[in-house]
């Protein structure tokens, strides 16, 4: 059965560096998402990716994120200069015609 | 923001009845209801999906109700199983973010079956 990877499963970085979470998601899909998790709190929505540009973002994507689907199967979420509070399980998802999302394991990022 | 809601952290449950878990959302603009189950360390994986055209809707063990003038939704599963033991995610979307239709996350249940 077709399933959405993320790499790395875990990534630990220090305050300001860059990190690129890297996503899979299902081959003949059409939309793609990343989610976050912060621990103990609600799963939120990042940003939605259709047609090759962003469609959709939350408040939380701001100008520290930014996506990209540099090779017609990846599907990466990078973020410029890390933050404590960027520390969370990011989940990346994809959709193809109908409306359900399927999920990926998810990278734990830790900023320390 | 609580746009969906889950009042219940927890539940517990015996092996072999019925687990429902309920959630509300105050958004009239959702149209499709999702539920998922998640397990420590790993995604949500989806369950089974409404459509606000609906009322019901039944996949084997799983049947999601759906209450539109109360704006809820509840997710039955009968029976209940030991490996049923996980987080449940009641999530929701609407037409309005476009053919994008994001999700928005209610806070989980624990769902224990025990046996």
């Amino acid at each position: 059965e077709p399933e959405v990877t993320q790499t790395p499963s875990h990534q630990v970085t220090q305050m300001g560096q860059e990190v690129i979470l890297r996503c899979v998601p299902i081959s003949n899909h059409l939309y793609f998402y990343w989610y976050r998790q912060i621990l103990g709190q609600k799963v939120e929505f990042l940003v939605s990716f259709y047609n090759n540009e962003i469609s959709e973002k939350s408040e939380i994507f701001d100008d520290q994120f930014s996506v990209e689907r540099p090779d017609g199967s990846n599907f990466t979420l990078k973020i410029r200069s890390t933050k404590l509070e960027d520390s969370a399980m990011y989940f990346c998802a994809s959709r193809g015609g109908w409306n359900e999302q399927f999920f990926g394991p998810g990278t734990r990022l830790t900023v320390l | 923001d609580q746009q969906v809601k889950q009042n219940s952290p927890s539940l517990s449950v015996q092996e072999g009845r019925i687990s429902i878990l309920n959630c509300d959302y105050t958004n009239s603009m959702f149209d499709y209801f999702l539920w998922y189950k998640k397990y420590p360390a790993e995604g949500p994986t989806f369950l089974i999906s409404i459509s606000s055209i609906k009322d019901k809707n039944e996949d084997g063990r799983f049947t999601v109700f759906l209450n539109k003038s109360a704006k809820h939704l509840s997710l039955h599963i009968v029976p209940s199983q030991p490996g049923d033991s996980a987080v449940y995610f009641c999530a929701a979307s609407d037409s309005s973010s476009g053919s994008a239709r994001q999700l928005t996350f209610g806070s989980g249940t624990q769902l224990t079956v025990l046996p």
